[in-house]
């Protein structure tokens, strides 16, 4: 079956400017998660929705980024006044509610760059 | 606060060698560790998951083993090939509360497998 997607794959944006990042999850994954990769390093964790309520929100580095997940299927990651350190590839992943393994699956990343 | 580490960073070997790659972690409170593979430019596909209950797991060439005590975990890749050369990323998801949604990341390890 069709896997994680995000939309979109490679985005620039000036510095300033509002972004919205999409991810769509595999059908029935209640579970969904957010992170950030910059170049070199491992991923980290930004949001974890369960359902459509953020059961974590912790990595979120400060309040110009925001998480939506409002039917429980889709999230939006939107991120405000963006700063080029904001310049990253965001990674999305979803789960399976009841599967022991919690293994989370990851969709191939939007590419943000922030000129 | 987990910690992840991956020894070596970058390693360069010839076809046909076997291999080891090492990755360590500070809180042995797990539920799971899973290794990834990530292509350049690629999102994370996952290579073996272990559950903290277990010792180790094979996937065809490919052997992780898990001692949760020490806070270790080893991915040895056996007859390795020129397609194999990717970053591997290790992995650890934190047992209790809301942190079953949050991965923990080592920085990853390069590998380069020349023919």
């Amino acid at each position: 079956g069709a896997g994680v997607s995000q939309t979109p794959s490679n985005k620039v944006t000036e510095k300033g400017k509002y972004v919205e990042l999409r991810c769509d999850p595999i059908s029935g994954h209640t579970a969904l998660y957010w992170y950030r990769q910059s170049l070199g390093q491992g991923p980290e964790f930004l949001i974890y929705f369960q359902g459509t309520g953020a059961a974590d929100d912790s990595g979120l580095p400060n309040d110009r980024f925001f998480a939506v997940r409002p039917e429980g299927s889709v999230s939006t990651l939107k991120i405000q006044r963006t700063e080029r350190g904001d310049s990253a590839v965001y990674l999305c992943a979803s789960s399976l509610a009841g599967d022991s393994t919690y293994e989370q699956y990851f969709g191939p990343g939007t590419r943000l760059t922030v000129t | 606060k987990q910690e992840v580490t991956q020894i070596p960073a970058a390693l360069s070997v010839p076809e046909g060698e076997n291999l080891v790659l090492n990755c360590s972690f500070t809180d042995s409170a797990i539920y799971n560790l899973q290794w990834f593979r990530q292509d350049p430019g690629k999102g994370l596909t996952s290579l073996l998951l272990i559950q903290s209950s277990q010792r180790e797991q094979t996937s065809g060439r490919l052997n992780a083993s898990l001692d949760k005590s020490s806070g270790r975990s080893t991915l040895y890749i056996a007859a390795s090939q020129p397609g194999d050369s990717a970053t591997y990323l290790c992995a650890v998801l934190n047992a209790g509360g809301t942190s079953y949604g949050k991965l923990t990341f080592g920085q990853g390890t390069i590998l380069t497998v020349h023919p």
